[in-house]
């Protein structure tokens, strides 16, 4: 079974620069999400979908951040502008329907702002 | 929000040794209590979980030791191995199933 796929797996942006992650989740997952890993810090969840849906997006910076997930499989997640504190790790992770603490993390693209 | 307390932040034990790492939580309608495993480069992996209607689980040389009355629960590895030099997190569910995570913990297990 393929695991969760992410890309690009390294960027490096200047601040205010745009830039777009995308992830291809574990067949037949439902749900999705994206994480942002601070160094040395735990993954902290930035948006959640349900299929198509958006079901947590509670702390998503809105004014700077976009995601979307068309046809509910693919999702790419935006950040435009991009600051300084937004380097950092984005996992995106997939589980199937229902509740579930299983999730399956990709690799996840490391972020450099300069 | 719910907040997950871990410690320790980093970790040193002998080749063989015991390695253990706790973890405090506040809610407590839960159903898993589960345990990541991240190496570096790599996403998080599901370790191990407990429900909390156990008190305690093992699979292999890690067992997850949960105390519901103190709202702690905490991981066990035994014989620890270079091989398990990780960072470790605990997590709760969020909102939804969405999880939060812990600090982290740092273990390094020299030969």
């Amino acid at each position: 079974e393929a695991g969760v796929a992410q890309s690009p797996r390294y960027k490096i942006i200047e601040k205010r620069q745009s830039v777009a992650f995308w992830c291809n989740p574990i067949s037949g997952h439902a749900t999705l999400y994206w994480y942002q890993q601070i160094l040395g810090q735990g993954p902290k969840l930035l948006i959640q979908f349900q299929n198509n849906g958006v079901v947590d997006d509670s702390q998503l910076p809105k004014d700077r951040f976009s995601a979307e997930r068309l046809k509910g499989v693919d999702s790419t997640l935006k950040i435009q502008p991009a600051k300084l504190e937004d380097s950092a790790v984005y996992l995106c992770a997939s589980s199937p329907v229902g509740p579930s603490y299983e999730q399956y993390f990709g690799p996840g693209t490391r972020l450099t702002v300069t | 929000q719910q907040q997950v307390k871990q410690s320790p932040q980093s970790l040193i034990v002998q080749k063989g040794g015991i390695s253990i790492i706790n973890c405090a939580y506040e809610n407590t309608a839960f159903d898993y209590f589960p345990w990541y495993q991240q190496f570096p480069g790599k996403g998080p992996a599901l370790l191990i979980a407990i429900r909390p209607d156990v008190s305690e689980k093992k699979e292999g040389r890690f067992t997850i030791s949960f105390n519901k009355s103190a709202k702690q629960f905490s991981l066990h590895i035994m014989d620890s191995q270079p091989g398990d030099s990780a960072t470790y997190f605990c997590a709760a569910p969020g909102a939804g199933t969405a999880l939060i995570f812990g600090k982290g913990t740092t273990l390094s297990v020299s030969s």
